[in-house]
This record gives C-alpha cells, sequence and structure tokens, in this order.
C-alpha cells in the first residue's frame, strides 16, 4: 500500500466551479505536505505547502490539514481551464529532504 | 533564472544498452533528485544527492547510478538497461533545509525496445 494516498483518480468541473482534492498518509511521521501541478509535457510544479493543522490560502488554492487523521485536502474555487493538469500531494518527514508522492488526481475543467 | 534542464528530452534505446540521462540546475541548490514517474504510481524516488560526491538511494535504486562531480550537475546512468526501465525521468534540485519546494525539470522520456 502506497504511504500516500490521493483521491479522487480522476475529477471533472465545471468552468468557475470548486474542485476539491484529497490525500491521505498512512505514516505519522509525515508532517509536511507540499502540493504539485503538472500540465501535459511539462514537470511537476510546486503549488503550495502546509504542515500546521487547519486552512492555507493563496489565490483561488485553499490547502487543509488534519494532523490527526493525517488527511491533506486542495480546494480550487473559481476553476478555470487552464487548471485541468494532473495534481499531485508529497509528504516528508520535518526536515527530511526525500518525499514521498502518491500517485495524482487527474483535474479536467469543462468550459 | 531558476531552472532546472534535462537533456536529452527523449530517447530510445535498445535493451542491454547504456544509457545516461543528464541534469543540470542554475540556482545552486545543494540537494539534487532522480524520479521516475510512472502512469498509477505517481513519481517514485530513484537516488538523492546532498552534495558533490555525497549520494544515497531513494526507493527504487535497483538497475541506476548516480554521478555528482559539480554541484549543478546531476548523471543518472542506466548500466545495460532493461524494458521495465521505460518510463519519464524528471530531475529536481531545492535548496538546503528540507521540506524546501522541489524545481523539476520538464522530464526525459525514455524507451527501452
Amino acid at each position: 500500500q502506497q504511504k500516500v494516498q490521493q483521491s479522487p483518480e480522476s475529477l471533472s468541473v465545471p468552468e468557475g466551479g470548486m474542485a476539491s482534492l484529497n490525500c491521505t498518509s498512512s505514516d505519522r511521521n509525515f508532517q509536511y505536505f507540499w502540493w504539485y501541478r503538472q500540465h501535459s509535457g511539462e514537470g511537476p510544479k510546486a503549488l503550495m505547502s502546509i504542515f500546521s493543522d487547519g486552512d492555507k490560502k493563496e489565490g483561488r488554492f485553499t490547502a487543509h490539514l488534519n494532523k490527526a487523521s493525517l488527511h491533506v485536502s486542495l480546494h480550487i474555487r473559481d476553476s478555470q481551464p487552464s487548471d485541468s493538469a494532473l495534481y499531485f500531494c508529497a509528504a516528508s518527514e520535518t526536515g527530511n529532504y526525500k518525499y514521498v508522492f502518491g500517485a495524482g488526481t487527474r483535474l479536467k475543467v469543462i468550459a | 533564472d531558476m531552472k532546472v534542464t534535462q537533456m536529452p528530452r527523449y530517447l530510445i534505446k535498445r535493451m542491454g544498452e547504456n544509457v545516461l540521462l543528464e541534469c543540470g540546475q542554475d540556482m545552486s541548490h545543494e540537494t539534487m533528485y532522480w524520479y521516475r514517474q510512472d502512469p498509477g504510481l505517481g513519481l517514485q524516488l530513484i537516488y538523492i544527492s546532498y552534495d558533490v560526491d555525497s549520494n544515497s538511494e531513494g526507493d527504487i535504486p535497483k538497475g541506476y547510478r548516480v554521478s555528482r562531480k559539480k554541484r549543478e550537475h546531476f548523471s543518472l546512468i542506466l548500466d545495460s538497461a532493461k524494458t521495465n526501465q521505460t518510463s519519464v525521468y524528471f530531475c529536481a534540485s531545492s535548496s538546503p533545509g528540507g521540506n524546501e519546494r522541489l524545481f523539476f525539470g520538464h522530464g526525459t522520456k525514455l524507451s527501452v525496445l
């Protein structure tokens, strides 16, 4: 079983809608989380990190972390066609250089 | 310019041939990584390098080796490539301190026939 599991595998939302992506870790040592986005034919690009319980907002993106349940989510409001991409959750131990990635969620925003 | 550059972008090799994938970064980052990406598996860490000649195995190092003789350059070598090493390979770098964001290159799509 992968240490970082993402759901759903794929997601379609209408343009202007809200997209919600989930990530759960099975390792309590993972305390630091990053969200990455990968457009077709490119490398992943970092969106935002979260390591404190609660919400963190950056523009249209909001990450939420619940350390007790080891659950991280990413919410994208006012979704745009350019948000269509593969989204990865990555987890690491505090101060560690090694990241474990989930399998990804493929988001499609329909115009 | 905060860039990670990978060469080549596409590569086709025959089983048993040696493969060299190259990666450069212009951010003077100490830490560099090699990942491979396969559908349904996400990104899997092959090797991590903490600085010149300071390399450590990742989660799937078997069949791979690395070389880092200059801070800005990190190579991945496949000696006698196998068909199951067909994948997209990504190089990344990060600034020191741990838990920092990774900067990825565009990837090398390797096909081993």
